[in-house]
């Protein structure tokens, strides 16, 4: 099957924890995207990724890191910096930056 | 921000036409609009998206007026999996664009047995 696979689909973060969020995707795309979702609202860009080794930071990337590495993968962490994580995750991508941009199904994270 | 202003729900009978408004007044002339839906808990289903002329595909159709203000999603045989939040986003798609797709609140369409 072709498509965007994220894992875990819940995950629990302790007090001081950082915690990485897995973004796979086997269509051939240049663009990867990780955005969150807060309950009742619309999805917030955290960073974008153009290119293989590049990525950028989207609105509200304080807290948060990604890499780059292959193609196919553009791993989140959410450090422990960010004070206010609990929200649902959703990983993006696209040929390239510019084409329309399909989904995964999301992780959603907890704080304990 | 999010462009553009849907209504917060809207209901229809199974097998009947869905038919979701989008007003975008603000709109410039690079900008496409784009459709998404999102059933409960899941990613964002990306639907359909048009620059000027109206376009089909298997899931649904798109109207956009000829000022290009303002647009309708027509379902044309809404099912009970139809049921979900439509977002309507404009996003100018050009080079010098914007990477990220501006998601408002949408519409909660309830599709009723």
């Amino acid at each position: 099957d072709g498509g965007i696979t994220q894992s875990p689909k819940y995950l629990f973060r302790k007090e001081g924890q950082n915690v990485t969020l897995s973004c796979e995707q086997n269509l051939n795309h240049d663009a990867m995207y990780w955005y969150r979702q807060d309950p009742g609202q619309g999805l917030r860009l955290i960073y974008y990724s153009q290119i293989v080794n590049d990525f950028q930071k989207g609105d509200i990337a304080e807290g948060y890191s990604v890499s780059r590495e292959k193609k196919e993968s553009f791993p989140l962490t959410v450090t422990s910096a960010q004070k206010n994580p609990t929200a649902f995750y959703l990983c993006a991508s696209s040929i390239t930056a510019r084409e329309t941009q399909y989904f995964g199904p999301g992780t959603r994270l907890l704080v304990l | 921000d999010a462009k553009t202003t849907q209504p917060p729900s809207m209901d229809c009978a199974e097998g009947r036409a869905a038919n979701l408004p989008c007003n975008h007044s603000t709109i410039s002339g690079n900008e496409y609009v784009y459709w998404y839906r999102q059933i409960h808990s899941q990613g964002p289903q990306y639907i359909i998206h048009g620059l000027k002329n109206n376009e089909t595909n298997e899931m649904a159709s798109l109207i956009i007026t000829e000022d290009r203000k303002s647009s309708t999603l027509i379902l044309p045989h809404a099912t009970l999996r139809d049921t979900a939040v439509y977002y309507c986003i404009v996003r100018d798609s050009t080079q010098g664009g914007s990477e990220k797709l501006v998601f408002g609140k949408g519409t909660k369409l309830t599709v009723n047995p």
